[in-house]
């Protein structure tokens, strides 16, 4: 089965760190381009960041660049997050998400950040 | 960036059908895709492409685009169809994607 999840949300304080994972299986994950879309609450969904399948070509949403790393392991089936200088604005959920040919055909569940003191 | 616009808020009645569009300047470049969201749920792909459907997706969902504009419609609307609808495409801007802001579905 083609999954997706997401680890290491939680409760952090203005200023602090997170590091998401993503665990992938079911599939040749080093074939595939991966994209984090965040959603906070009762909003809508917001494209994060893009890394191409060899991690050679990365992309960030203006809201997060110079804050947020985006990184990925082949060897282990694994998308990673790193979060630093956490805002409040930044509190949402956070899906990993498959890209195929132009479009994003698998999600993870989700892991919720909460930034806040 | 570039953005895509949708109506907030779109009702239908059982059984009927239903269009949701976005509309936007990179559709003129690129292919809408679009997502369902149920509440506490992750998002699931309905449509890609010209008009795909995933495996599983009922033949009720369609896919159309015209100009700036792309539409979800959904013919013979059910009640499980009631959802919150999620168009995306490429940025023409440079980023990779854009969302539009959704489309909460309500059937009557």
């Amino acid at each position: 089965e083609v999954q997706l999840v997401e680890s290491g949300g939680g409760l952090v304080q203005p200023g602090g760190s997170l590091r998401l994972s993503c665990a992938a299986s079911g599939f040749t994950f080093s074939s595939y381009e991966m994209n984090w879309v965040r959603q906070a609450p009762g909003k809508g969904l917001e494209w994060v960041s893009y890394i191409s399948s060899s991690g050679s070509t990365i992309y960030y949403a203006d809201s997060v660049k110079g804050r947020f790393t985006i990184s990925r392991d082949n060897a282990k089936n694994s998308l990673y997050l790193q979060m630093n200088s956490l805002r409040a604005e930044d509190t949402a959920v956070y899906y990993c998400a498959r890209e195929s040919a132009g479009y994003m055909d698998v999600w993870g569940k989700g892991t919720t950040v909460t930034v806040s003191s | 960036s570039s953005e895509l616009t949708q109506d907030p808020a779109v009702s239908v009645a059982l059984g009927q059908t239903v269009r949701i569009t976005c509309q936007g300047d990179s559709l003129r470049s690129y292919y809408a895709s679009w997502y369902q969201q149920k509440p506490g749920q992750a998002p699931v792909l309905v449509i890609y492409g010209k008009n795909n459907r995933p495996s599983g997706i009922p033949d009720r969902f369609s896919g159309s685009s015209s100009g700036n504009t792309a539409s979800l419609t959904i013919t013979g609307a059910q009640a499980e169809d009631e959802a919150d609808y999620y168009c995306n495409s490429r940025d023409s801007s440079g980023n990779p994607w854009v969302f539009g802001g959704g489309t909460k579905l309500t059937v009557l």
